[in-house]
């Protein structure tokens, strides 16, 4: 079984659209990320959320919001679509609390295309 | 405030040889913690090895070292006797204990490209 799942793998879409990526964890972690990474391989964190309370927050437009029904879910919703948004997604997870120095797992990434 | 430098863009190597990719890190923190991953042509991030500020024993795993020197804020990782399947984009990466935070902060990547 696959630790950390996204979905979709590859979304392509139009400029001004809102879509929204998805990702599972079944590794009972209790933090969970959403990752950028640009053209240039450039990794930038954008989420945290931690116990369903974010944590985290990076200057990040406000049309990406993240949302978690749960602990083992954090889904990316981005609104108003623009073509700098295309990028891979990773979404990951790790283990929190008094174990602060968890490795963190990660997805397999979605790939982003802006039209 | 904490940056990771890896400052090989991309690096070429034939199969066999023996490669270094060079990670130096800034924090001015006394306890934090250091991770490699591999970004295979696939796509995902892979786990490599963590190493904590306090344990500055190198480690050596399989074909896969790691040098860690506080003096000189770097943490090297060797791969020895190379293969095509090791071709990919390696992260170096630097965690601060934070409480309530989990953050990780990566370097710009080492292209790594096995010749067969």
């Amino acid at each position: 079984d696959t630790a950390v799942s996204q979905t979709p793998k590859y979304l392509v879409t139009q400029m001004g659209n809102d879509k929204s990526i998805k990702c599972e964890q079944n590794l009972g972690h209790d933090t969970m990320y959403w990752y950028k990474q640009d053209s240039k391989k450039f990794l930038k964190i954008m989420f945290s959320y931690n116990n369903k309370e974010l944590i985290i927050n990076e200057t990040v437009p406000n049309r990406f919001s993240p949302k978690s029904p749960d602990k083992a879910h954090l889904n990316l919703h981005i609104n108003s679509l623009e073509l700098g948004d295309s990028a891979v997604y990773f979404c990951a997870s790790s283990q929190a609390g008094t174990i602060t120095t968890g490795e963190l797992f990660f997805g397999e990434g979605s790939r982003l295309t802006v039209l | 405030a904490q940056k990771v430098t890896q400052a090989q863009t991309e690096i070429s190597v034939v199969e066999k040889e023996d490669v270094t990719l060079d990670c130096v890190y800034e924090t001015r923190d006394t306890t934090y913690y250091l991770f490699w991953y591999k970004q295979p042509p696939s796509g995902e991030l892979v786990f490599l090895i963590r190493r904590n500020s306090f344990d500055e024993q190198n480690e050596i795993s399989g074909r896969y070292s790691w040098n860690f020197q506080k003096s000189t804020s770097s943490f090297n990782f060797t791969i020895t006797a190379s293969q095509v399947v090791d071709s990919a984009v390696y992260f170096c990466a630097l965690r601060l204990p934070q409480t309530g935070a989990n953050n990780l902060f990566f370097g710009t990547g080492t292209r790594l490209t096995v010749i067969p």
